[in-house]
């Protein structure tokens, strides 16, 4: 049981836009940035977001980040099949005094 | 370029202990804190701790109980990554990472990623 909650798998057409929500509590997103990974298939994770709606250079502005409340959401515009991955949000617990992850989103363009 | 070399991969039994190095080049090896996350076979990541190689401060995830230990070498730009006890659950592919900013919690750059099997 990941203590930030994704969902298992989100899908869109080429070209279209999708987000993936994550959920968490006023101990990790509420009270700490948040960051994004994309993972590709045997591969190490890829950051995409950090600091709620930083890029790091070289990720494309396709990619947005954003954060509100208690949840974080990470959106995808203009998906390509090279897009297909595993997302995972992650941030620092203040509570649990350590890095917590959501368990992963499954990204399929159709 | 920033580069993070990882140690071949591991297979040990159950109840042994399994070290892992990580070796940093392409920018000043105290500045930035290193991570090691985890990753089961079809699972999501997992934090294991992080060590902060200027002075040696650590942190750890309770989840691993005092199992784990990270240690690090100035003088080659390694860090290390001990797990004892090992079980079957501990089968997974190890990683380290670079903070993206000196002290954060991000991560920019990885390294390989070691497997490690535990099997009796």
């Amino acid at each position: 049981q990941s203590v930030l909650t994704q969902p298992p798998s989100v899908s869109a057409a080429p070209g279209q836009k999708v987000t993936i929500s994550c959920s968490g509590s006023i101990s990790n997103i509420g009270n700490n940035y948040v960051f994004w990974y994309q993972q590709l298939p045997g591969t190490a994770p890829k950051l995409l977001i950090y600091d709620n709606n930083l890029r790091p250079s070289g990720i494309p502005d396709r990619f947005s980040g954003s954060k509100s409340g208690t949840s974080a959401t990470l959106g995808v515009t203009g998906l390509q099949t090279g897009d297909e991955a595993d997302y995972y949000c992650g941030t620092w617990d203040s509570s649990l005094s350590l890095v917590v992850f959501g368990g992963g989103t499954k990204l399929t363009v159709l | 370029q920033v580069q993070l070399v990882q140690s071949g991969a591991e297979v040990k039994k159950p109840g042994a202990s399994v070290k892992v190095f990580c070796k940093a080049s392409g920018y000043s090896f105290t500045n930035y804190y290193i991570h090691w996350v985890r990753q089961a076979p079809g699972q999501g990541l997992e934090w294991m701790g992080k060590i902060n190689p200027s002075g040696g401060y650590t942190s750890y995830s309770q989840n691993f109980q005092d199992r784990v230990t990270i240690t690090t070498d100035v003088s080659t730009s390694t860090v290390y990554m001990e797990l004892n006890s090992l079980r079957s659950e501990d089968t997974a592919v190890y990683y380290c990472a670079r903070a993206k900013s000196p002290r954060g919690t991000s991560c920019v750059y990885w390294g390989q990623g070691t497997l490690v099997t535990v099997s009796s």
